[in-house]
Parts: structure tokens; sequence; C-alpha cells
């Protein structure tokens, strides 16, 4: 089945303890994105990557890392975390920039305590 | 940047059709795809409009005017499982940013 997994999906942890959301899809696709949804304010963009070591920020790239050194995994890191990461996070892949919308994973809810 | 605007929440009867509004101002603009996200639940795709015009899916159509920054979702004899929040998102210029609204939640009532 073509998915995008992540995990955890549900992770409290304490302020400063770094933390890795793993990310990884089976479909082969080239462009993966991590975004956050807060209540009022959608679904913000962090980081993409649009092929292998090849990323860039989104709108809120602040205190998050990623990693793409192959194609199928995207980790998103927090080195420290803070209550202002509380957040509902999503990793999604697409195939390409033509027709193609985005595949997302389940969501991972992160409580930073 | 982008800029994208749409109804916080409406309302609609089963069986009936409803429209949500979508409009956006971008740097640039290279297409527009619509979202359903069922509460708990991860966003999916439902369409996407480069050129102007309607695109029609079964259901749902999806219609863009380029001109005015301007798109809507045209959901079709609702069902209760239509209620949901339907997010409209557009890419840039450069391919590769996704910009989202924030959302438009829609109840179906009996």
């Amino acid at each position: 089945e073509a998915q995008v997994t992540q995990n955890p999906r549900y992770l409290i942890t304490v302020t400063g303890k770094k933390l890795t959301v793993t990310c990884s899809q089976n479909m082969n696709h080239e462009y993966m994105s991590w975004y956050r949804q807060d209540p009022g304010l959608g679904l913000r963009q962090i980081y993409y990557s649009m092929n292998v070591e090849v990323t860039d920020k989104g709108d809120v790239p602040e205190g998050y890392k990623v990693s793409r050194k192959e194609k199928r995994n995207f980790p998103l890191i927090l080195e420290s975390p803070s209550p202002n990461q509380t957040s509902l996070y999503f990793c999604a892949s697409s195939a390409g920039t033509g027709y193609y919308g985005y595949t997302f994973g389940s969501g991972t809810r992160l409580t930073v305590v | 940047g982008q800029n994208i605007d749409q109804p916080t929440e409406m309302t609609a009867t089963e069986g009936a059709i409803v429209q949500i509004n979508c409009t956006y101002q971008t740097s640039g603009f290279n297409g527009l795809f619509w979202y359903q996200q069922h509460a708990g639940e991860a966003p999916t795709f439902l369409s996407y409009n480069v050129l102007d015009g309607l695109e029609e899916k079964g259901r749902f159509s999806s219609f863009l005017s380029r001109s005015k920054g301007y798109s809507y979702l045209l959901l079709k004899e609702l069902q209760m499982k239509d209620s949901a929040s339907y997010l409209c998102a557009v890419r840039d210029g450069s391919y590769q940013k996704v910009t989202f609204g924030t959302g438009t939640k829609l109840q179906v009532i009996p």
C-alpha cells in the first residue's frame, strides 16, 4: 500500500530534550515536506526537500532541522524543544511539480512541557 | 509571500450543493489544490487547478480564475460524511513551496 509513515503518533516530552520524528514514504516520491498544524493558523510549512541532499526552509523553520540522506526518509529533528513547538505535525510527499497532490502521513501530536 | 483567505465555517443541508470560496494573493503561481481533512485525520488530496476553468470529479468540482486570484470548491449532493474541513493551498512560482489557507469547516446537517 502506497503510504507515508510517521512515528511516533503521539509524544510528550520535556523542554530541551532532543527528539526526532521519523517520516518514510514507499512511493519513490522526490518531493517531501513537513508541516505543523495549529488551531486558527492552519498548516504551516517547516521544511521541504526537492530530492536527496536538497532541502530548504519553509515559513516556520526556527527550532527545527531536517535531513534527506535517502529518498524515502525525511526525519524532523527538534534539537531543544520548547513549549511553543507543541503542535500536530504532518509529513507529506508528492511525485513532482505537476498534477500531483500531497500524500500525508497520519500525523504526530507533540506536547512539550 | 502568499496570502490565502477562506471562510472559517459553513453549514449546509444533506443533499444540497455548497460552494467554498478561496481567494489568494501570491508572488508567483503554479497551481491551486483543494484538500479534505476530517477531524483528527490527515488531509487528503481532492483536486488541482493550474489553468482557468472548471475541473469536475464526481460530486466535487473546482474552479480557478487566475486573473482574479479566486477559486471555489463545489460539493454536490451533500452527504453527512462530507462534514470536514476543506483546505485551499497554492504552489508558488518556484514550484517548491505550497502554502495552505486556514481551512473552511463544513458541517452538513440532516
